[in-house]
């Protein structure tokens, strides 16, 4: 099993740009959610989807759209960025029907000119 | 919303002695309370989570404790060692509610030779 995995590592936009970073699982987990981790900041939860077809808002989810289709994908869309989106963004999915261990993504690291 | 508030923001212990790092939560419906350890650089992972109906839980070095009156957990670290050097992240969740999982801000922890 690869996990996990997150798409790009590393990604510098300009300001007003918009992109989608990907994040995948392969655990057939039905719980996935975006964090975005900043100095002194901790992990906030920015979306969570319990199950395809079904996402909900975080603590910080403005800024930001996302879609479950499948159960394996739950890209993050940026619609405009800004630098005050210049963070450090993990996926992570977890099966809430065996235990609750939420397993983290690489993580990707945006620049927001 | 659950909000969880962590300290303290930074430790720093001589190795061999104990550290204890300490969350509270507010939303008292919240029951299911891991702990995150992130190494530089690294995604965080679970070392130890804790359930409502049990007030303490130990695995080696480790033991977490929760107070459900008070609303309050923490982490226990005995005879520390330079490999315990990391952040720390505590969380809160509903589990079977609503799921999603609030992170405390973290503590880095300093382990002094």
């Amino acid at each position: 099993n690869a996990g996990v995995t997150q798409t790009p590592k590393f990604q510098v936009l300009k300001t007003g740009q918009s992109m989608t970073l990907q994040c995948a699982q392969d655990m057939n987990h039905e719980y996935m959610s975006w964090y975005r981790q900043d100095p002194g900041m901790g992990l906030r939860l920015i979306h969570y989807s319990v199950g395809a077809g079904i996402t909900d808002q975080g603590e910080v989810p403005n800024g930001y759209n996302v879609s479950r289709s499948t159960t394996e994908d739950f890209p993050l869309r940026l619609l405009s960025a800004a630098p005050s989106q210049t963070s450090v963004y993990f996926c992570a999915s977890t099966s809430t029907r065996i235990s609750y261990e939420q397993y983290f993504g690489p993580g990707t690291r945006l620049t927001v000119t | 919303g659950e909000n969880v508030e962590q300290h303290p923001s930074t430790l720093s212990v001589q190795e061999g002695d104990s550290a204890v790092i300490k969350c509270t939560y507010s939303d008292s419906a919240s029951n299911y309370f891991p702990w995150y350890k992130q190494e530089l650089g690294k995604r965080p992972q679970l070392i130890i989570d804790i359930r409502s109906n049990v007030g303490e839980k130990k695995d080696q070095r480790i033991a977490v404790t929760l107070n459900k009156t008070a609303k309050h957990f923490s982490l226990h670290i005995t005879e520390t060692q330079p490999e315990d050097s990391a952040v720390y992240f505590c969380a809160a969740s509903k589990k079977n509610r609503d799921d999603k999982i609030i992170f405390g801000k973290g503590t880095r922890l300093h382990i002094l030779p």
